[in-house]
């Protein structure tokens, strides 16, 4: 299997554009993490996802953020307008998911944004 | 709510010292524990995980035991290399209808040759 794959692996954009990540899980996998990476906040969960549905996207940090997951191969996290503070490393990660016990993330190579 | 605290880095060593990472969390019901690592560039990738108390996960040297009544999950290696250098991040995950990891903060380690 090829692993988590993300899209771009690195974006610089201007301030104020719209920026779209991409992420094709694992097949098979039921559940979908958007994380972001930052030297000042560490990793922070955005938004998940299981069977397509949106569990818990409390992390978003505003309303600028929005993600969807169309189906289970393909999920998309949008920024607009984008702004200089969410320049970061985001990272996209699937897990099998339907057990009792929690599974393992699988975590993509991530997106490494820079908004100027 | 869960949480995950994990002892603050960078914690440098000489090769084939022995290594221990503290974590400690707080939780309601039953989590799984997970020790994830991340190389420089990398994404984060599962190093060991235990599901229920007592249980040790282990792989590539590393160990760690889940410890209900401590409520901690240490990570340990009894000689580490260079190319261990990178950082660890302990973590816990419950089913919230779905399963939500919480992650620490991430420790960085640093092994001189």
């Amino acid at each position: 299997d090829a692993g988590v794959i993300q899209s771009p692996r690195h974006e610089v954009t201007e301030m104020g554009q719209e920026v779209t990540l991409r992420c094709k899980p694992i097949s098979g996998h039921n559940s979908l993490f958007w994380y972001r990476q930052t030297m000042m906040r560490g990793l922070e969960l955005l938004i998940y996802f299981n069977n397509n549905v949106p569990i818990d996207d409390s992390g978003m940090p505003e309303d600028r953020f929005s993600a969807k997951m169309p189906n289970a191969s393909f999920s998309t996290l949008k920024i607009q307008p984008s702004e200089p503070r969410d320049s970061a490393v985001y990272f996209c990660a699937s897990s099998l998911g339907g057990g009792i016990f929690a599974d393992t993330q699988y975590f993509g190579p991530g997106t490494r944004l820079t908004v100027l | 709510g869960d949480s995950v605290t994990q002892m603050e880095g960078p914690v440098t060593l000489s090769e084939e010292a022995f290594l221990t990472i503290n974590c400690t969390y707080t939780a309601t019901g039953y989590p799984s524990l997970f020790w994830y690592v991340q190389y420089p560039g990398e994404g984060l990738q599962l190093l060991l995980k235990a599901t229920k108390a007592d249980d040790k996960g282990s792989n590539k040297g590393f160990e760690a035991t889940y410890r209900k009544e401590t409520t901690s999950f240490h990570l340990e290696k009894g000689s580490v290399q260079v190319s261990d250098s990178a950082v660890y991040f302990c973590a816990l995950s419950q089913n919230t209808g779905g399963f939500k990891t919480i992650f620490g903060a991430g420790t960085r380690l640093f092994v001189k040759a």
